[in-house]
């Protein structure tokens, strides 16, 4: 079955730049988004179509891939972006997530 | 705005059945969006369990399939979950979801219900 690879945990400084990464095999060839989960809330859709924000989303977010690799970017990240990070693409018309990143703002 | 909403019984007993509706408002299921669910065991990540389109067609997690059936009902905008077979591993938040679909191959979640806890226990 298909795999998307996160590191488990990320740590970052207040205003600094995060980068999660997910990878996976033929991910060039799929789109990735992005969700966003704080503790004891639902999901919610950061990034889409690899590097799309939905409105909502602030502009520090932003999406890239290159190859089999995808990243979500933190720029100058706020203590309110401590939260838990999930990749999802799409293969063979089934969903699979990422295990998840926890993003710690230090 | 859109909004999903979760509903079902807290506590089923293992070897059980489990069934969840989802009740959708400000939009409607019978467009070009499929509606999905997805489940989190406490402490971990999000697995996803299935999608439906509002004619009746249906995408499962491969892992889960023989034990899911999902429906929809359009006259009631809401669409539903039955899973069989329960055990304590089925324990989890339990989301519905819609999923906006890119290109037949790809599609994101933009909108998530705020999910229903499910306790697998006799």
């Amino acid at each position: 079955s298909y795999e998307l690879t996160q590191p488990p945990s990320v740590s970052v400084s207040p205003r600094q730049t995060a980068s999660i990464t997910c990878s996976g095999e033929t991910l060039e060839n799929k789109y990735i988004c992005w969700y966003q989960q704080k503790p004891g809330h639902s999901p919610v859709l950061v990034i889409y179509q690899d590097d799309k924000r939905p409105s909502g989303t602030p502009e520090r977010f932003s999406g890239s891939k290159s190859g089999n690799t995808a990243s979500l970017t933190i720029s100058g990240t706020q203590a309110m972006d401590e939260a838990d990070y999930y990749c999802q693409a799409w293969d063979s018309s089934t969903v699979v997530f990422g295990g998840g990143t926890r993003l710690t703002v230090l | 705005q859109v909004q999903l909403q979760e509903s079902g019984p807290g506590l089923v007993k293992p070897s059980g059945t489990l069934s969840l509706t989802c009740s959708v408002s400000n939009d409607s299921i019978d467009t070009s969006n499929w509606w999905s669910w997805v489940r989190q065991p406490p402490g971990k990540g999000l697995e996803w369990i299935g999608e439906i389109y509002h004619s009746g067609v249906t995408n499962y997690n491969p892992s889960l399939k023989s034990r899911v059936t999902m429906s929809a009902d359009k006259s009631k905008n809401q669409f539903s979950l039955r899973l069989t077979s329960l055990t304590a591993a089925d324990t989890a938040v339990y989301y519905c979801a819609r999923v906006v679909v890119v290109l037949t191959t790809s599609g994101f979640m933009d909108v998530w219900g705020k999910g229903t806890t499910v306790t697998v226990s006799s």
